[in-house]
C-alpha cells in the first residue's frame, strides 16, 4: 500500500460532462502532483503543490483545473475534455519538493473521453 | 529539447537470468536519475537513484550504473523472477522533484 489513494479508479466521461479526480494521501507529504500517462509515451508532468500552493503549471490547458484544500487532498476538476484526454492521470506525493524525496504514487484514474 | 529514451520497448528474460534495461538520456547537467517500477493497475513504484556524483549504486537484487560521458543508465536485476515483470521507466533530473524528465519504458517479460 503505497499511501496514496485515488478515486475513481476508472471513468468515462462526454466531451460536454463536468467530473473531478480525487486524491489523498496518508503519508504526512507537503508536496502532491498531478501526471498524465499516455499509452506508450513518457509520463507527463501536470501540476505541482507545495504546502497548498501551485508552484508548476506545465502550460495545461485550461480544461484541467486543480485543487489543494489542504496537504493531504488534491483535485483534478475536469470539463469541456477532448478524446485525446484520455489516459492514466497519476497522483503523487513527496516530503518536499527536492528530487531527493521519493515521489510515491497512487494507482490512477483511467479516464476515457467520448 | 530535453529527451530521455529507452532503448528497448520490450525485454523478454528468462526466470533465473539477470536484466539490463538500458537507458539514454540527452541534458548534460541531469544530476539526478531514477529507475521505476509500474505493474499492471498500479502508479509507479520507486526502485532505486543515484546521484551524478556516482557510477554505481546497489540495491537489494537491482544494481544502477551512471555512464556521464555516453549519458547512458542501466539498471540491472539479478536473478529475476516473475513478479519483476513489470514496466520499467528511468527518469533524469536536477534539484527539484518537479523537473524530472521520463523515459517511455521498457516491458521486462519473465518466460517460467
Amino acid at each position: 500500500e503505497t499511501g496514496v489513494t485515488q478515486t475513481p479508479r476508472h471513468l468515462v466521461m462526454g466531451m460536454t460532462n463536468k467530473k473531478s479526480l480525487k486524491c489523498e494521501q496518508h503519508l504526512g507529504h507537503n508536496a502532491m502532483y498531478w501526471y498524465k500517462q499516455s499509452a506508450k509515451k513518457p509520463l507527463e508532468l501536470m501540476f505541482v503543490y507545495s504546502l497548498e500552493e501551485r508552484v508548476e503549471n506545465n502550460s495545461v490547458p485550461s480544461r484541467f483545473s486543480p485543487e489543494c484544500p489542504n496537504s493531504s487532498h488534491l483535485f483534478l476538476h475536469l470539463h469541456t475534455l477532448q478524446p485525446e484526454d484520455s489516459a492514466l492521470y497519476l497522483c503523487a506525493s513527496s516530503r518536499g519538493t527536492s528530487s531527493s524525496y521519493e515521489q510515491y504514487f497512487g494507482p490512477g484514474t483511467r479516464l476515457t473521453v467520448t | 529539447g530535453e529527451s530521455v529514451g529507452l532503448h528497448l520497448p520490450t525485454l523478454s528474460v528468462q526466470e533465473g537470468d539477470n536484466s539490463i534495461i538500458n537507458c539514454a538520456y540527452s541534458n548534460s547537467a541531469s544530476d539526478y536519475f531514477i529507475w521505476y517500477k509500474q505493474e499492471s493497475g498500479k502508479g509507479p513504484q520507486f526502485i532505486i537513484d543515484i546521484r551524478s556524483n556516482m557510477d554505481k549504486r546497489q540495491g537489494q537484487r537491482v544494481t544502477v550504473l551512471l555512464n556521464k560521458t555516453v549519458k547512458h543508465l542501466s539498471l540491472q536485476i539479478a536473478a529475476t523472477q516473475p513478479g519483476d515483470s513489470a514496466v520499467y521507466f528511468c527518469a533524469t533530473g536536477g534539484d527539484s522533484s518537479y523537473k524530472l524528465i521520463f523515459g517511455s519504458g521498457t516491458r521486462l517479460l519473465v518466460r517460467p
